[in-house]
């Protein structure tokens, strides 16, 4: 079966650059989730985007925006990073708000 | 606000011996509960969802239990392949974050 797809994988970025994170949901799947995981802590809420409109806003900061497209594929981007944004950061898709979530693979960035 | 509390924080079975983890919870309404396998440096892999007290799902040598205020996830007779974390989410029916709220994780080892 699919699985949810995030892009890159790994990166590495120095402080004060940008960044930008893929994620490609399951198919059919209409709402997308965005997280981030510290060292040794659970995952947090940052974003959710229901049938392409932004839903609702976790604990993200202001540095960072999101949007998903007609596709349903969303971006998270980052800017001028700083070092404490250093994390794992995982999408997940759901058909339906609110409903089982299918997470990602994630994307492990690292603040130099 | 919702809370997810998991207990043990760590827990370290031989194999074949059987136990329990446990998440108890807060929530103004609950949607779902949901029981999630995670290895380091991975996106957590979903396992169960519980919608209502009286609620069992199983799977292979997991099943998950669920009262009007904690869970309980049965591994019986664990084989090495099971060690992971393992993390207890909430989601809220009423106005509560799209997003889940995780427990810490129980890390679970099974040695052979």
């Amino acid at each position: 079966a699919a699985g949810v797809i995030q892009s890159p994988r790994h990166l590495i970025k120095e402080k004060r650059e940008t960044a930008t994170l893929k994620c490609y949901p399951i198919p059919r799947h209409d709402t997308v989730y965005w997280y981030q995981q510290g060292p040794g802590q659970d995952p947090q809420f940052l974003i959710s985007f229901y049938e392409k409109m932004q839903s609702d806003k976790g604990s993200i900061p202001d540095r960072f925006s999101a949007q998903q497209f007609s596709d349903y594929h969303s971006e998270l981007n980052m800017s001028s990073l700083e070092l404490g944004d250093s994390a794992l950061y995982f999408c997940a898709s759901s058909w339906g708000l609110k409903e089982t979530q299918y997470f990602g693979p994630g994307t492990r960035l690292l603040v130099l | 606000e919702d809370q997810v509390t998991q207990s043990p924080e760590a827990l370290r079975l031989q194999e074949g011996e059987s136990s329990s983890l446990n998440c108890s919870y807060t929530v103004s309404g609950l949607r779902g509960l949901f029981w999630y396998r995670q290895d380091p440096g991975k996106g957590p892999e979903f396992l169960f969802t519980l919608y209502s007290a009286g609620e069992e799902k199983e799977k292979e040598r997991l099943k998950a239990t669920l009262t009007k205020k904690e869970s309980f996830l049965h591994i019986t007779a664990p084989k090495p392949e099971d060690s992971a974390t393992y993390l207890c989410a909430v989601s809220d029916s009423g106005g509560g974050a799209d997003g889940l709220t995780f427990g810490k994780g129980t890390h679970l080892i099974i040695q052979p």
